[in-house]
């Protein structure tokens, strides 16, 4: 079965500290993206990625890297967490035609205190 | 650039009531346009797409149809029921760059 995996699925983190969520894929897709959500802005893209070993910006990068090392696995990095990065994280993955949607992971909720 | 804009930030509803979350968006060409439905503590899935002009795209009882007169993709339900409460999500997407804008979401509140 097609499926998106996050984890953690929540955490708390200090304010400058390095915070990296994880997002693992087993539907074979070439294109991975990571989310925010953050109560009435809906889903903002930060990065995305079609290809391992490589990333692209999406509308919200500052503040954020991301690491692509293999098809199945997609990271994001805070590398100085700041409390206006509370919020939460939906990673996605989709295939090469863009005839299938993008699936959604669970998410993960973040704090930053 | 591309958007899409979804004018109720919330619609409240009783059971068995007719639902339209009105979508509308901004792009040259023919996008694809999706609608998801999101439950509390989930992510995101998928409920249908259209990509062609008058295009129906359907899916558990909810429907839209692709309008490129009105640049619109009203999602649109004949009975609710209170199971429906949820965020939906507008979104539109090219199939160049597989990138998908999403509107900033209705929450439908069903009551019983």
């Amino acid at each position: 079965e097609a499926a998106v995996t996050q984890s953690p699925r929540s955490k708390v983190a200090v304010t400058g500290g390095k915070v990296t969520l994880s997002c693992h894929q087993t539907n074979n897709h070439d294109y991975m993206y990571w989310y925010r959500q953050d109560t009435g802005h809906g889903l903002r893209l930060i990065h995305y990625s079609y290809v391992a070993d490589s990333t692209e910006k999406g509308d919200i990068p500052d503040g954020y890297k991301a690491s692509r090392p293999s098809q199945e696995n997609f990271s994001l990095i805070l590398e100085l967490a700041s409390l206006s990065q509370t919020a939460v994280y939906f990673c996605a993955s989709s295939d090469r035609t863009g005839n299938q949607a993008p699936l959604f992971g669970e998410g993960t909720r973040l704090s930053v205190l | 650039g591309d958007s899409v804009t979804q004018t109720e930030g919330q619609v409240a509803l009783s059971e068995e009531d007719f639902l339209t979350i009105h979508c509308n968006y901004s792009a040259s060409g023919y996008p694809a346009l999706f609608w998801y439905v999101q439950y509390p503590g989930e992510g995101p899935q998928f409920l249908f797409r259209a990509s062609r002009d008058k295009e129906k795209g359907s899916s558990r009882g909810f429907e839209a149809t692709y309008n490129k007169e009105t640049t619109s993709f009203h999602l649109q339900k004949a009975s609710v029921q209170e199971s429906d409460s949820a965020v939906y999500y507008c979104a539109l997407g090219r199939n160049n760059n597989n990138r998908i804008f999403f509107g900033d979401g209705t929450q439908l509140v069903v009551k019983p």
